[in-house]
């Protein structure tokens, strides 16, 4: 079976400030990961993955395996982070999401 | 914005009653999906279908049924013997080969509420 676990359910940090999100995963084989955000009135999508270890709009995400983490971080927090974030794994055909941290960003 | 389409936007429902949520899309993605959100509990996946004329259950099936007629179309019932309907149904899709490797794209999502 596979699982995602984000232990915060909110997180809130001033503008400015370094912000990271926790994400733990368990799974039997050689997991894909993602960070999916869904911004208010928006629909959910897409903001990065671990394949491409690229860095979409300041956030970064480094998979470690040894600590099953794939914990989301941005040095800076802007006002316009604030966001559900869902961390997700695909395997088996299908993607499993966390339970989602609602990030709020203080001006 | 296309790709994904749902509809309704919002749904109301008298307890009791079956209802069909709809998804539509036009990327050509071979594969769909159906989640439930829920406050605190994030997405859950209700069914999905990675070919025309098959589906699987995902985690939590049972009250809901799927079909896949057509590769764009993947509608959802909800039928009267789920036992808690009212919630936030998305839809989503994935192609099988090719960039993005295993991204799913995501529909605007239809609010169910059962009076």
């Amino acid at each position: 079976a596979q699982r995602v676990t984000q232990p915060e359910k909110l997180l809130s940090v001033f503008k400015g400030a370094p912000v990271e999100l926790k994400c733990n995963y368990s799974y039997s084989g050689s997991p894909e990961l993602f960070w999916y955000v869904q911004y208010s009135r928006q629909r959910l999508q897409l903001l990065l993955r671990h394949i491409s270890r690229e860095s979409i709009k300041g956030f970064t995400a480094d998979l470690n395996k040894g600590e099953t983490s794939f914990h989301l971080k941005k040095p800076f927090a802007q006002e316009e982070d604030s966001a559900m974030y869902y961390c997700a794994l695909f395997g088996n055909e299908k993607l499993t999401f966390g339970t989602g941290t609602r990030l709020t960003i203080i001006p | 914005d296309g790709g994904i389409t749902q509809s309704p936007k919002y749904l109301f429902r008298k307890e009791g009653q079956n209802v069909t949520l709809s998804c539509e899309q036009n990327l050509n993605h071979d594969a769909m999906y159906w989640y439930r959100q829920d406050p605190g509990q994030g997405l859950r996946l209700i069914y999905y279908s990675q070919i025309v004329n098959d589906f699987q259950k995902g985690d939590i099936a049972e009250g809901y049924s799927v079909s896949r007629e057509k590769k764009e179309s993947f509608p959802l019932t909800v039928t009267s013997a789920q036992k808690n309907p009212t919630a936030f149904y998305l839809c989503a899709s994935r192609k099988h080969s090719g960039a993005p490797r295993n991204e799913q794209f995501f529909g605007p999502g239809t609010r169910l509420t059962v009076l």
